[in-house]
């Protein structure tokens, strides 16, 4: 059974029409994460949520924020989406930060595309 | 320069074949190390984690070379299955760092 389930696997959106993507997890983990991958690039940390507690990496666009309403849940939204947004975001989650002993479980990911 | 680099292959071996490659890390402060594999448009899974004094999981076998600060994957007999690409991952504070990944395909 899938424990990191990002909704929907594909989404398409208009250049500048808001967007949010979704992810929810049944593992009751306390970190959550969006990684945004373009092709043949590294996955790229956006932020994550310890618990309620933010994190934005420094380089993140401001056009990027999330949400994370309860322990089960965060969203990514994307304020004006333009075409060099379009990615594969990956959810992942980990029980406390992520080490060695703490591995991150992703999901499927959401593929975005921008007309 | 880049927290994480890989060489991106692709690394084209028969059934069978050893194939090993590494990946290069910046951070001489880095804490742990792992090798997480990803099939095309699908998301990255973990392999294994690397130890300092090596270690295997049954055909696949990492190092690390603190010194040099790198790390190294070799895959033995390798089957059509392992190929998708491998992500060298470090971590440092509370992130992972991600490489682009090796990409190796295995032919029959």
């Amino acid at each position: 059974d899938a424990m990191v389930i990002q909704n929907p696997r594909y989404q398409v959106t208009q250049f500048g029409k808001p967007v949010t993507l979704s992810c929810s997890q049944t593992l009751n983990h306390n970190v959550m994460y969006w990684y945004q991958q373009k092709s043949s690039q590294a996955p790229k940390l956006l932020f994550h949520y310890y618990d309620k507690d933010f994190n934005n990496e420094a380089d993140t666009p401001d056009n990027f924020q999330s949400r994370r309403p309860n322990t089960s849940f965060c969203f990514l939204d994307i304020r004006s989406p333009g075409l060099g947004d379009a990615a594969m975001y990956l959810c992942a989650t980990s029980r406390d930060n992520a080490g060695r002993d703490q591995p991150q479980h992703f999901g499927d990911g959401t593929r975005l595309s921008i007309l | 320069r880049k927290e994480v680099e890989q060489d991106p292959g692709p690394f084209n071996v028969p059934e069978g074949a050893t194939v090993a490659f590494n990946c290069t890390y910046s951070n001489s402060a880095s804490q742990s190390f792992f090798w997480y594999r990803q099939d095309c448009r699908k998301e990255p899974k973990l392999l294994m984690s690397v130890y300092s004094s090596g270690n295997e999981d049954g055909r696949f076998t990492a190092q690390l070379n603190r010194a040099s600060q790198y790390i190294s994957l070799l895959i033995r007999d390798s089957k059509l299955s392992d190929s998708a690409t491998y992500l060298c991952v470090v971590y440092d504070d509370y992130k992972l760092s991600f490489g682009a990944g090796t990409t190796v395909t295995v032919r029959a």
